[in-house]
């Protein structure tokens, strides 16, 4: 079955260190995004892709860094630049970025507390 | 104006009512505009989706609305049930966009 795998679904991180959190998507999607949702908060984009080898920062990027080197492989960094990182991580990919074909396609999520 | 703007950010309906979320924006260029539904622990899905040549969109008992001369469209939830609590978010993009502009969901609770 096609879709998006995340990886792992619970990830605990002690102060000052860095994690990385995976997303791979077997879809054949050009497009793959990383959004933080916060307890009853909507969706902020943190980095989006439309190609490989290439990224753009979205509206919350400080502390977070990302690599686009595989089609089906768009992971996401949480450095020790962010200051508070206990969120849920969603990774979404889609045919074409407005999601109008087909719409986003979203992992299952990361939740990500800092201990 | 990139901004899709969601009320009410929460929602009680009684079982078998109606439940109606209200979205609006700003960019004229705009002309897709999805429905996602989110239970909690889960990543949004799809639900419906709506282009501006229609002024209204039906599958089963979900319905978006459109008002493309007040830049609003809706979600109603005709004979609401326990199992449509969850979270819903309006979002909007357009033609060769890089991304959706997402609004700021709407958490819905159906009391049986």
């Amino acid at each position: 079955d096609g879709g998006i795998t995340q990886s792992p679904k619970y990830l605990f991180r002690k102060e000052g260190q860095n994690v990385t959190l995976s997303c791979e998507q077997n879809l054949n999607h050009d497009a793959m995004y990383w959004y933080r949702q916060d307890p009853g908060q909507g969706l902020r984009l943190i980095y989006y892709s439309q190609i490989v080898n290439d990224f753009q920062k979205g509206d919350i990027a400080e502390g977070y860094s990302v690599s686009r080197e595989k089609k089906e492989s768009f992971p996401l960094t949480v450095t020790s630049a962010q200051k508070n990182p206990t969120a849920f991580y969603l990774c979404a990919s889609s045919q074409s970025g407005g999601g109008e074909v087909g719409g986003y396609t979203f992992g299952s999520g990361t939740r990500l507390t800092v201990v | 104006q990139q901004q899709v703007k969601q009320s009410p950010q929460s929602l009680i309906v009684q079982k078998g009512g109606i439940s109606i979320i209200n979205c609006a924006y700003e960019n004229t260029a705009f002309d897709y505009f999805p429905w996602y539904q989110q239970f909690p622990g889960k990543g949004p899905a799809l639900l419906i989706a709506i282009r501006p040549d229609v002024s209204e969109k039906k599958e089963g008992r979900f319905t978006i609305s459109f008002n493309k001369s007040a830049k609003q469209f809706s979600l109603h939830i005709m004979d609401s049930q326990p199992g449509d609590s969850a979270t819903y978010f309006c979002a909007a993009s357009y033609q060769g966009a890089q991304k959706l502009v997402f609004g700021q969901g709407t958490r819905l609770t159906i009391n049986p």
